[in-house]
């Protein structure tokens, strides 16, 4: 069974400061994808960033961007400049890729983050 | 493009009743996904439909059913309420069918409360 774990259930960060949040899976499956989703107090779930396994390539988008560590089945989520926008629930997630899949996205916990002005 | 939509938007059950969850795909998906996210924990995946059947399901009882239809919008059933059902229900759509393994967009979710 795949399963996704953050073990950072609050962080706070100043603005425009850089903050690492921590994830790890453990799957057997070679082949999938790994999602960061930010989900603000108005709770509509937003794609932050996206990783296919098979790429070795950490993703970047703006000021996200991951430090994606398949051997040792880790993802971390780096925001740099942070925003007070950024202030929300992170969560991240898993889906298998292949014939296997069945469209399951698997959450871990999440992680709130706090903004400081 | 308009993006997923949810209806309603808060619903208040009595324990025994039954509910009926709506939700419009984003424009060019044809695939859509219902999650339960209970307060403070990260959502649970119930199943996915895709050309109007039952891809994949999760680790929920027969009580929870759903329906697409042909215009991609999704209805997420849920029958003889129990206090634990609830929770916010979101609903995500993905533009690749059938493999599924593209990105799952969500829309804002319906909170429905059991008394």
């Amino acid at each position: 069974a795949q399963t996704v774990t953050q073990s950072q259930p609050e962080m706070s960060v100043q603005e425009a400061e850089t903050v690492t949040l921590s994830c790890t899976y453990d799957t057997s499956e070679s082949n999938y994808y790994l999602f960061w989703y930010k989900q603000p107090p108005s709770r509509q779930m937003i794609l932050v960033i996206r990783q296919e396994a098979y790429k070795q390539q950490n993703a970047t988008e703006n000021r996200f961007s991951v430090n994606f560590q398949k051997a040792a089945k880790s993802f971390s989520l780096k925001i740099s400049d942070s925003q007070l926008g950024d202030t929300a629930m992170y969560f991240c997630a898993f889906m298998i890729h292949g014939s296997s899949n069945t469209g399951k996205l698997i959450f871990g916990q999440g992680t709130t983050l706090q903004v400081k002005p | 493009e308009t993006g997923v939509t949810q209806s309603p938007t808060h619903l208040i059950k009595t324990r025994g009743q039954q509910v009926t969850l709506r939700c419009s795909s984003q424009s060019g998906h044809n695939t859509v996904s219902w999650y339960q996210q209970a307060l403070g924990q990260g959502p649970q995946f119930i199943f996915q439909y895709y050309r109007e059947e039952e891809n994949g399901r999760g680790n929920f009882p027969p009580r929870f059913s759903g329906l697409q239809f042909p215009n991609y919008s999704s209805e997420l059933n849920v029958n003889a309420l129990e206090l634990d059902d609830s929770a916010l229900y979101l609903c995500a759509s993905s533009p690749l069918g059938g493999v599924g393994t593209d990105t799952q967009y969500f829309g804002p979710g319906t909170r429905l409360t059991v008394l």
